[in-house]
């Protein structure tokens, strides 16, 4: 089936720099990517949509210039937390659609982003 | 907006239980629906998608059915087992390709 590789699973970094996250799509073209943000105990809530080869589409509240979403390829997404404060302490996790709109999505495996 | 609800918020039980998770969502207009499984720290697990034209699916123990008039999904988790303790997120999708929205989940613990 359609597998979807985050990297890295977890990462700890400080106050004020920035972080890269990857999701790869293996087996199949993803021409959409959903990123979603997950506190604790909460549910996911989507931050943005990134179709390959145009600006992400990010939601109300969510900040474009801090959550910067690069959708080159069809087969890789990044979510690039830039300058990052604890609060922005979380768990990220993307989401590919083929396109086929019948399917459910595939999910990567989280990244747990710890800002100290 | 569309809205998921899932009730209860958590669930503890004895093993070799059968279970009844519940979600609702606000608009019935939905393309389908989907259940996930996640564990702690972890990402999510496809379970169950049912298209908005069936009314159930199953896999194995899991059994989603589908009321799409009324706005209600149902997950039924057959002799329940301790590793069946997770949290199930339901999800909907509305059109297309449309993100999924998703409930806060029931977590479920499963005690040997």
């Amino acid at each position: 089936g359609a597998v979807v590789s985050q990297h890295p699973s977890w990462v700890i970094c400080k106050s004020g720099t920035s972080v890269k996250i990857e999701c790869r799509s293996l087996d199949f073209q993803a021409t959409t990517m959903f990123w979603y943000r997950q506190f604790p105990k909460q549910s996911l809530m989507l931050m943005a949509t990134s179709n390959e080869g145009s600006k992400a589409t990010y939601e109300q509240g969510v900040e474009k210039d801090k959550f910067l979403i690069n959708h080159a390829s069809l087969t890789l997404s990044t979510l690039t937390v830039t300058s990052a404060h604890p609060e922005d302490s979380s768990f990220y996790i993307c989401s590919a659609a083929t396109g086929a709109g019948g399917y459910g999505y595939t999910f990567g495996s989280g990244t747990r982003l710890t800002v100290v | 907006k569309q809205e998921v609800t899932q009730i209860p918020a958590a669930l503890s039980v004895p093993e070799g239980e059968n279970l009844v998770l519940n979600c609702s969502f606000t608009d019935s207009a939905i393309y389908n629906l989907q259940w996930f499984r996640q564990d702690p720290g972890k990402g999510l697990t496809s379970l169950l998608l049912i298209q908005s034209s069936q009314r159930e699916q199953t896999s194995g123990r899991l059994n989603a059915s589908l009321d799409k008039s009324s706005g209600r999904s149902t997950l039924y988790i057959a002799a329940s087992q301790p590793g069946d303790s997770a949290t199930y997120l339901c999800a909907v999708k509305d059109s297309g390709n449309t993100p999924l929205v998703f409930g806060k989940g029931t977590r479920l613990s499963v005690i040997a």
